[in-house]
């Protein structure tokens, strides 16, 4: 079966720290992969999204992944940490089964951000 | 009004009464969802519709029954709701159903319902 995880409920970093985000797929065929955000009180808001072009991703506010297929990893980074930054993000694979498609979320991480 | 609109965004019900939960969207998608946001729990898919015809139901008790007039408006009935129903309800659209390369999933920013 189709699953993902996410290394880590909560993560701590420095303002101006790398940020690293883990995110490991289950897939037997090339999945879709994406994070999203959640800012508090509100509802999620999508980041980035792999689709079989680049394995390197750009995505807003500075956020960008790498999809590696022999990790089946898609780890979202960013250089420099914000204190804007600081919300839930997840990861979700959608493993286009017979054309259809079904969006599978991680549990999620929580990013804290310390001044 | 843009994006993806809940109403209402707090709720709080007794085990007996009935209640709806609001969907609209002003983006003009085809898809609908409905997702279940608990404590410590991945988000949960509910319902989704897709060109206003249920699509999916991911073996949501019968307490919990949704309606999709059309395709800007989707809703969700409660009733008898247990406290474990407590969540943040969160509706989403899409063009084309999520997961493909263009069913990015637009979110609302939910409704938080409290079972007493």
């Amino acid at each position: 079966a189709q699953s993902v995880t996410q290394l880590g409920s909560h993560v701590s970093v420095s303002e101006g720290a790398l940020v690293l985000l883990r995110c490991n797929y289950s897939s037997s065929v090339p999945p879709y992969l994406f994070w999203y955000v959640q800012y508090p009180n509100q509802g999620l808001q999508l980041l980035l999204k792999y689709t079989s072009a680049a394995t390197l991703v750009k995505g807003i506010n500075g956020f960008e992944a790498e999809f590696k297929k022999s990790e089946t990893s898609f780890h979202l980074t960013k250089p420099s940490a914000h204190m804007s930054d600081a919300a839930e993000y997840f990861c979700a694979v959608s493993p286009r089964m017979d054309s259809s498609y079904k969006l599978i979320f991680g549990s999620g991480t929580r990013l804290l951000v310390r001044p | 009004e843009t994006g993806v609109t809940q109403t209402p965004r707090h709720l709080v019900m007794g085990m007996t009464n009935k209640k709806s939960l609001k969907c609209e969207q002003h983006l003009g998608h085809n898809a609908m969802y409905w997702y279940k946001q608990s404590a410590k729990k991945p988000l949960e898919l509910m319902f989704v519709y897709s060109l206003e015809e249920r699509v999916e139901n991911n073996s949501v008790p019968s307490r919990f029954s949704p309606e999709c007039p059309n395709s800007s408006h989707l809703f969700l009935h409660l009733h008898t709701l247990q406290p474990e129903d407590s969540a943040l309800y969160l509706c989403a659209s899409s063009q084309g159903l999520a997961g493909g390369p263009l069913g990015e999933l637009f979110f609302g920013e939910g409704s938080r319902l409290t079972v007493l």
